[in-house]
Order: C-alpha cells, then sequence, then structure tokens
C-alpha cells in the first residue's frame, strides 16, 4: 500500500535548538517526489521542501534539509536553529503521479522561547 | 503577487443546498487541484485537472463535480450538500512534478 506515515503527533523544542521531524514512506514505484508543507495556525499550507527520488544529494532550502534516506524509506525534515515562527503544523507528502498525492497525517511543532 | 485565490473563504450552508467554491491562479500552471483537510488529518485528493477542459477524480471525489473551463480556474461543486462535507477546502496549482502552491482555504460548515 502507499502512504505517508508520520508518528510524531506534536513535538516540543527549545528555541534555537534543531529538530528533526519524521516522515517514512511507503511505494514501489520507482519514481516520485516528496515534499515537506508548513501550516501554520493561520490555515495556509506554504511549501518548504522537495526531494525527487533519483535525487543524489539532501535537498536544502535555507534552514530546511530533507535527510533522504531511500533504502530505510525515510524523507525526516530537519530544521536548524529553531525559531518560534516554526510553531505549526508539518506535512509530509508523497507525489506519485498527479492523481495519487499523499499527505501525512502531520506533526505539531511547538518552539519554546 | 496573488498566486492561487480561493473565494468564498467561509460559508455555511444547509444539508442539500448547492455551492460552487472557485479556484483562481494567475501562475500560467498546468495542474489544479482541490483538497479536503478534515480535523487532525492531511489533506485528500477530491478532483484534478491536468489541463484546460480535462479533469480527473482524486481519492475522495464522490458527492463533489469540478470544471476546468479556463485555464486560470477550476471550479468545485457541491450539488446537494451532507453534513459529511463539512471541512477546510484547499485548491492549489503547479507544473507538472513540481511543488503545488496552495490558497488560503475555504472553511465550509454543513449544518
Amino acid at each position: 500500500a502507499q502512504k505517508i506515515t508520520q508518528t510524531q503527533p506534536g513535538m516540543f523544542v527549545q528555541e534555537k535548538e534543531a529538530v528533526t521531524l519524521d516522515c517514512t514512506y511507503d511505494t514501489s514505484d520507482p519514481s516520485y517526489g516528496l515534499f515537506w508543507y508548513k501550516q501554520p495556525s493561520s490555515g495556509e499550507m506554504i511549501f518548504l521542501i522537495y526531494q525527487g527520488s533519483y535525487d543524489q544529494q539532501n535537498a536544502t532550502e535555507g534552514r530546511y534539509s530533507l535527510n533522504f534516506q531511500k533504502a530505510r524509506k525515510s524523507a525526516n525534515l530537519v530544521i536548524s536553529a529553531s525559531q518560534l515562527g516554526d510553531s505549526a503544523m508539518y506535512f509530509c507528502a508523497m507525489s506519485l503521479s498527479a492523481s495519487k498525492i499523499i499527505f501525512g497525517s502531520g506533526t505539531r511543532l511547538s518552539i519554546r522561547p | 503577487n496573488a498566486g492561487v485565490t480561493q473565494t468564498p473563504k467561509f460559508r455555511v450552508l444547509k444539508t442539500g443546498q448547492s455551492m460552487t467554491l472557485l479556484c483562481a491562479q494567475d501562475m500560467n500552471h498546468e495542474y489544479m487541484y482541490w483538497y479536503r483537510q478534515d480535523p487532525g488529518m492531511g489533506l485528500r485528493l477530491i478532483h484534478y485537472s491536468v489541463g484546460e477542459g480535462t479533469t480527473a477524480k482524486g481519492e475522495v471525489p464522490d458527492g463533489y463535480n469540478v470544471s476546468r473551463l479556463k485555464k486560470q480556474n477550476f471550479l468545485l461543486g457541491l450539488e446537494s450538500a451532507a453534513p459529511s462535507q463539512t471541512s477546510v477546502y484547499f485548491c492549489a496549482s503547479s507544473y507538472w512534478e513540481q511543488p503545488q502552491h496552495f490558497g488560503d482555504g475555504t472553511r465550509l460548515s454543513i449544518l
């Protein structure tokens, strides 16, 4: 079955610490994309980072990096030097085709000052 | 700098009423999507479109219809609203295999 699993419903992290949000995926398709989105309390969905299944290097975007371990089928999001504004829901998603886009149930990240 | 615009932002309907949610994008994207997000869950794909005049079913299409008469617009219709359709609806657009740009969502309540 094709699915995305986020095992951490909620996390608390001290400001300025690094944080890793876990995401594992399951698919037998050789070609897929992995995304992370941030959803603040205001409700909008903000794209953070993308990793293609054939990409050799881990994706990075500013303070965000994606720790892609293909053999383990994991695509963890790492946020370096967390900030109060990072408090939000974070969703991992997998894209297999235009009709097959699967989202995880999300992790609520709370940053403590 | 509009990106993806959804109207309305909030709506309350009675069971059996109909309504249309409008999504407009100004990025010339070919692909457009409608999702629903229920409490404590991720997004589930309702319908999508890979170009003007085309639509296709996603994971949870029952009770919804869509139309893409113009490239920039993607409409989601509820012909006979049911309480189970109470949700937050998101529209998104993208180029092929590129990250999706989302609208701000429409909060819909069916009484």
